[in-house]
């Protein structure tokens, strides 16, 4: 079956600008959670949806990023005014909403802010 | 939440059986013990979870002593496809409201 997808794969953008990160979910998983990871680290909590709520954002570093699920399925991770700090890996999840149950990862989308 | 320490990297051979030690010692109750593979260029996968003694599935064993101070992954039998980096997580998921908490893993590498 399909897994979670994540688009773009890549986005390079330059310092000051505006991106969008969408994710796709698996059909039917209640949770989603977005994390971002930089080179030789571990993925680091951003914040976690249960169906359109954020339930807990309290990963998101300041208010330049953002992020929506408005029908609880989609959704998409917003960051104003890009800074070179930006740059990593932002990676999606979703599970079937279980706490403590295993959560599944999208292969990410890559951002470089020039 | 509890801090976990793991080694930053090992080597290991096909066919041998490897052993990830992550040591928490201020691992809390009603805290879980779980480790993600991840893949160069792709998410983390979930590998196992268990909070006491030893659980086993078709990829990897978990043992936990009885103080659950530590714990130890165990792969049988690598192959150069386990070439991966190993996080071990520890926490109260049921509070977290899910959320993973990663430390920075250990990058293993399988050589033929």
């Amino acid at each position: 079956g399909a897994g979670v997808s994540q688009t773009p794969s890549n986005k390079v953008t330059e310092k000051g600008k505006y991106v969008e990160l969408r994710c796709d979910p698996i059909s039917g998983h209640t949770a989603l959670y977005w994390y971002r990871q930089s080179l030789g680290q571990g993925p680091e909590f951003l914040i976690y949806f249960q169906g359109t709520g954020a339930a807990d954002d309290s990963g998101l570093p300041n208010d330049r990023f953002f992020a929506v699920r408005p029908e609880g399925s989609v959704s998409t991770l917003k960051i104003q005014r890009t800074e070179r700090g930006d740059s990593a890996v932002y990676l999606c999840a979703s599970s079937p909403g279980l706490a403590g149950v295993e959560q599944f990862f999208g292969p990410g989308t890559r951002l470089t802010v020039l | 939440l509890a801090k976990t320490t793991q080694p930053i990297s090992m080597d290991s051979y096909e066919g041998q059986e490897v052993n990830i030690t992550c040591s928490h010692n201020n691992i809390a109750t009603n805290d879980y013990i779980t480790w993600y593979q991840q893949f160069p260029s792709q998410g983390p996968r979930f590998i196992i979870q268990g909070y006491k003694t030893k659980v086993t599935n078709e990829v990897a064993s978990l043992f936990i002593p009885a103080d659950r101070k530590s714990s130890t992954l165990s792969l049988p039998r690598v192959s150069l496809s386990d070439t991966a980096v190993y996080y071990c997580l520890v926490g109260d998921l049921g509070n977290q409201g899910g959320k993973l908490i990663f430390g920075q893993g250990t990058e293993l590498s399988v050589k033929p």
